[in-house]
This record gives structure tokens, sequence and C-alpha cells, in this order.
């Protein structure tokens, strides 16, 4: 039963402090996503890659946040230096996607407090 | 500027009867339509999709619903069970990003009561 999986589930750091959050996305998936869940916006999007290359970006704030694929099993999303309006949970999903669509299947999401 | 809403926070219906969520975007260019239900503790799943050619599609007890003149689109549930319980996220996606970049509303907590 493959899935998508992240680390930590939760994390509590003070203001200032840098954030990493990984996900190991599905073997065989060639598009990864990272999202933000936050009550007055719901679900984000941060940012994509695919194939390991960056697609869009544009939902990130790009001072303090940073998305990367170091190889096909790893997402890494870090913020440095991370403030209280960061906190929300963030979830890492993938897909495949060729010339038709695909379901993205989402991580269980990291929950991040910034103190 | 939320381009997909869902008005309702939460809802809570008899278990054994309909349960209809609904969702509205003002983005014309969004052809492709999807419902994600999360649990606690989970990430979202996905539900059911429509693209913009029809108008209904049915999986079993989940049909959605897809009126393109009024940009509205729901989700409805027959017969509702316990096991439904969870919030659920309306997305769509369209124009140059195909379907994969997915813009999502902000989730209605649907609540079956025995």
């Amino acid at each position: 039963d493959a899935r998508v999986t992240q680390t930590p589930r939760h994390k509590v750091t003070e203001m200032g402090q840098e954030v990493t959050m990984r996900c190991q996305p599905i073997l065989g998936h060639n598009t990864v996503f990272w999202y933000r869940q936050t009550m007055m916006q719901g679900l984000e999007l941060l940012a994509y890659f695919r194939n390991r290359a960056p697609l869009d970006d544009s939902g990130m704030p790009k001072d303090r946040f940073s998305a990367e694929m170091p190889d096909a099993t790893l997402a890494t999303l870090k913020i440095q230096p991370s403030e209280p309006r960061d906190s929300a949970v963030y979830f890492c999903a993938s897909g495949f996607f060729a010339t038709g669509g695909d379901t993205q299947y989402f991580g269980p999401g990291t929950r991040l407090t910034v103190l | 500027d939320q381009q997909v809403k869902q008005n309702s926070p939460s809802l809570s219906v008899q278990e054994g009867r309909i349960s209809i969520l609904n969702c509205d975007y003002t983005n014309s260019m969004f052809d492709y339509f999807l419902w994600y239900k999360k649990y606690p503790a989970e990430g979202p799943t996905f539900l059911i999709s429509i693209s913009s050619i029809k108008d209904k599609n049915e999986d079993g007890r989940f049909t959605v619903f897809l009126n393109k003149s009024a940009k509205h689109l729901s989700l409805h549930i027959v017969p509702s069970q316990p096991g439904d319980s969870a919030v659920y996220f309306c997305a769509a996606s369209g124009g140059i990003f195909g379907n994969e970049k997915l813009t999502f509303g902000t989730g209605t907590r649907l609540t079956i009561i025995p």
C-alpha cells in the first residue's frame, strides 16, 4: 500500500528558528506538491515540482520559504526564520501527471506551531 | 481572493438522510472539479471528480452535480453514514496548468448524527 510519508508529524519551535519538513513521495510519481492548511484560507498550494524541477512556487513567501527536491525520493520545505503566522498544517502530495491528469495523493501532514 | 468558496463551515445530518455539500467558484477557466475528504490527523483523500463537459458524475453513494452557468457544484451523499463524518474540500483546476494545479475551498465539516 504505497503512501506519501511526511516527517516530522508535529513540530513546535520558537520564532526565528529554522524549520525543515520532509516528504517522501510515492515511488513512480513525477509530481510533488506542497500545501499549507489554515482555518481562514483552507488548503493553499505553496509550490510544486515535476521530475524534481520547480514548476510553480508563486504561492510561497519567497523571503523565508524554500522548497527543493534533492532526489526523486525526497522533497523538503524550509522556513527560515519562522514566524508565528507560519503556524499551520503543511501537506505534501504526489501524483503522476503526463498527457492526462491524475489524482493527488496526500501525506498525513506536519503540524507546525511557531511560538 | 477566494476563487473556490464553501460557504457552510459545518453541516449536521441524520444518519440515513441525504447530505448536500455546496461549492461555488469564480474563475471561468476552471474546467475540472474534485471533492476530497479529510479525517482528523490524516491527509485529504480523493473522493470524486467531474469534468466541465458533464453535469453529473456518480460513484456509489456519492454524486457530484455541476452547474456551469451558475458556477456551482454540489456533492450529494445518499444515504449518509457515520463514517462520512469528515471535512470535505471542494477543489477546481483548469486553464494553462491543466488539472494538476488545484485551488481548494476552505472545507465543510460534515457530522452524521446516529
